[in-house]
């Protein structure tokens, strides 16, 4: 059974201080690794997918990073506006006529207080 | 209007009474999805539609009934619900063939059913 594990549940942080979110998984053939970010009252907003071991993607003050276990979200020097919950979900080979779908964790809650 | 619109954005409703969530994405894309998201838990799959037709039911009860009438609507109609179907609903869409494929949420519907 696919599973997506992300630590810590919660994590408070000063601005500017940099830190990373974990997300462990297991999978039976990985076709994506996707990190959103969902604020109180929104729907999940898609932030990157990364598809194979050894991928980095960086947008603004977020980087991910990929291996073959584990996937990170690096947060350098947060600001106030970085607060929100992370989450991470992986998607595996479908089953013959299956669909193509995600698997979430519960999400890591960032605050950064200014 | 662009993204994944969700209507109504608020429903309270008695355990007996019939209403419906809406759906409508302007991205192009040809599958839709439903999900469920309590507090503490995963974002949960209802329901997966390939261009209008239901490829997956995760084994949602009955009482949930879904409709896709084209690629880009898709309903849910609620009748006898329970206390514990209290809950946000997500919509997503997304472009389907393509591996890695990431999904785009609408803002969903908060439920509370008394």
């Amino acid at each position: 059974e696919d599973q997506v594990t992300q630590s810590p549940e919660a994590l408070r942080l000063q601005e500017g201080e940099s830190s990373s979110l974990n997300c462990s998984y297991t999978v039976s053939g990985l076709r994506g690794l996707f990190w959103y970010r969902q604020d109180p009252g929104k729907g999940p907003e898609f932030l990157f997918t990364l598809y194979s071991a050894g991928e980095e993607k960086e947008k603004e003050r977020l980087k991910a990073t990929l291996t073959k276990k584990e996937s990170f979200l690096h947060i350098t020097a947060p600001k106030p506006e970085d607060s929100a919950t992370y989450l991470c979900a992986v998607q595996a080979t479908p089953e013959k006529g299956g669909s193509e779908k995600l698997v979430f964790g519960k999400g890591t809650k960032l605050t950064v207080n200014p | 209007e662009t993204g994944v619109t969700q209507t109504p954005r608020h429903l309270v409703m008695g355990m007996t009474n019939k209403k419906s969530l809406k759906c409508e994405q302007h991205l192009g894309h040809n599958a839709m999805y439903w999900y469920k998201q309590s507090a503490k838990k995963p974002l949960e799959l209802m329901f997966v539609y390939n261009f209008k037709e239901q490829t997956e039911n995760n084994s949602v009860p009955s009482r949930f009934s879904p409709e896709c009438p084209n690629s880009s609507h898709l309903f849910l109609h609620l009748h006898t619900l329970q206390p514990e179907d209290s809950a946000l609903y997500l919509c997503a869409s997304s472009q389907e063939g393509g591996a890695g494929q990431p999904q785009h949420f609408g803002d969903g519907t908060r439920l509370s059913i008394l």
